[in-house]
């Protein structure tokens, strides 16, 4: 199985509630990167951390990361209806360079 | 400063014909990923490419697929004698290193 396996798989939560998600990989990284991605729409990239941080923020967002337990979480504080879309982790292989992708979490933020 | 551009958006081939995607990486990345995702799925690595190198290709599909990164020019993923089975959506992304790597808006190719 791919390296970034996230759970859970869908997420159904009311507007102004946190939201958290998990990510798990197999091998040593470089860095962890979260991606989001809207129906039918490119991946933007919101957060990468690196492997030796344990903790970032970026507005609204939180990632974690555990490299003892080989796992991430991403918190959206305050969630929007507009938070609502898959997200995705990729862990970047400490050797190789290779970026690979989990099957994501699917994020509804009902209003 | 123009992000990754992937053309074209949508593509659709008959059965057997031969698919061309194109990507030109962020100015200043020499970093290219090549993804395929099916609907209500994950991305599925297909192949990491350098200028003029295929570092990676442990995901493409020992026939019909192959890729190209030329010294001049976008990243060419092309798809020979495309079936059914190949429609999905087709992402690249750039990257200049071990960083962030950012993506195109896809190419959907539909076979008929």
């Amino acid at each position: 199985s791919q390296q970034g396996e996230e759970d859970p798989q869908a997420l159904s939560i009311q507007e102004g509630e946190n939201a958290t998600m998990n990510c798990s990989y197999k091998t040593s990284i470089n860095n962890l990167q979260w991606y989001r991605q809207n129906s039918g729409r490119g991946l933007v990239h919101l957060i990468l951390i690196r492997s030796n941080e344990r903790e970032k923020h970026s507005g609204r967002l939180r990632v974690t990361l555990d490299t003892s337990k080989k796992s991430s979480s991403l918190l959206i504080t305050a969630s929007r209806a507009a938070d609502t879309a898959s997200y995705f982790c990729a862990s970047r292989k400490a050797a190789g360079n290779k970026l690979t992708f989990g099957g994501g979490t699917r994020v509804l933020v009902k209003p | 400063n123009a992000g990754v551009m992937q053309n074209p958006r949508h593509l659709v081939r008959r059965r057997g014909q031969e698919a061309r995607l194109r990507c030109s990486p962020m100015k200043g990345h020499s970093h290219v990923y090549w993804y395929r995702q099916l609907p209500e799925e994950g991305l599925k690595f297909m192949v990491y490419l350098q200028k003029e190198n295929i570092i990676d290709e442990s995901g493409m599909p020992k026939e019909r697929f192959s890729a190209e990164f030329p010294k001049e020019g976008p990243s060419i993923l092309r798809i020979q004698q495309v079936v059914r089975g190949d429609s999905a959506a087709y992402f690249c992304a750039s990257s200049g290193g071990r960083d962030e790597a950012f993506f195109g808006q896809g190419t959907r190719l539909t076979v008929v």
